[in-house]
């Protein structure tokens, strides 16, 4: 059974840092991209970022470009979203996602149940 | 502001077919497949539709989706309860080299 756990949210300040971590379990991780989609309150669903199967290829919305970085690490079946310069527009439950393949498409089969940040004073 | 324009809102009654539109250009929709996702409140998105037309097993067949142009639906016919939820398309866009997503559209069955 496929299972993607989230953990690392939380309440921080702004300008402060965050990483999230999903851990992935019940397929072969390194056989698929990744990505990370948020969904501030009350509001629709945004792609964040995403990562090759390999971890070569990494792509980013421009809202956080320069800020986040996806990685992952296959022998441990985790992927990472690093955060800085986290600002209150980046408010949301942040989720991970599972790809249909190697590459990076909107194909996303399976969800974690989501970790929320909180980013205020 | 999303890339991918959808209404709002939508309902209907039991039993009545629905149609949910989703608007986009020919850096996305145009030239990329189209996917579509249930969330339930309270959940974590589901896929029900991919590459345009296709459904996931366990995905009952009164979803279909369709593309014609920049623009795509998702229909839903013999509408349930359970069907409450918000809807959202997704597609590939290669100015973004990213996917984008709609703003959504909730459900209601009245």
């Amino acid at each position: 059974e496929v299972q993607l756990l989230e953990s690392g949210g939380g309440l921080v300040q702004p300008g402060g840092s965050l990483r999230l971590s999903c851990a992935a379990s019940g397929f072969t991780f390194s056989s698929y991209a990744m990505s990370w989609v948020r969904q501030a309150p009350g509001k629709g669903l945004e792609w964040v970022s995403a990562i090759s199967g390999s971890g070569v290829s990494t792509n980013y919305a421009d809202s956080v470009k320069g800020r986040f970085t996806i990685s992952r690490d296959n022998s441990k079946n985790t992927l990472y979203l690093q955060m800085n310069s986290l600002r209150a527009e980046d408010t949301a439950v942040y989720y991970c996602a599972k790809g249909d393949g190697i590459m990076v498409t909107p194909y996303f089969d399976y969800w974690g149940q989501g970790t929320l940040v909180t980013v205020s004073s | 502001q999303s890339v991918l324009t959808q209404p709002p809102s939508a309902s209907g009654t039991p039993g009545q077919r629905v149609t949910i539109s989703c608007s986009g250009s020919s850096s996305n929709i145009g030239t990329n497949y189209v996917y579509w996702y249930q969330q339930l409140p309270g959940t974590a998105p589901k896929l029900l539709i991919y590459r345009n037309n296709q459904r996931p097993s366990g995905v009952p067949d009164r979803f279909s989706g369709s593309k014609s142009g920049t623009s795509a639906s998702l229909a839903i016919s013999g509408l349930r309860s359970e069907d409450e939820a918000d809807y959202y398309c997704a597609a590939w866009d290669d100015s973004l080299s990213g996917p984008v997503f709609g703003g959504g559209t909730k459900l209601t069955v009245l």
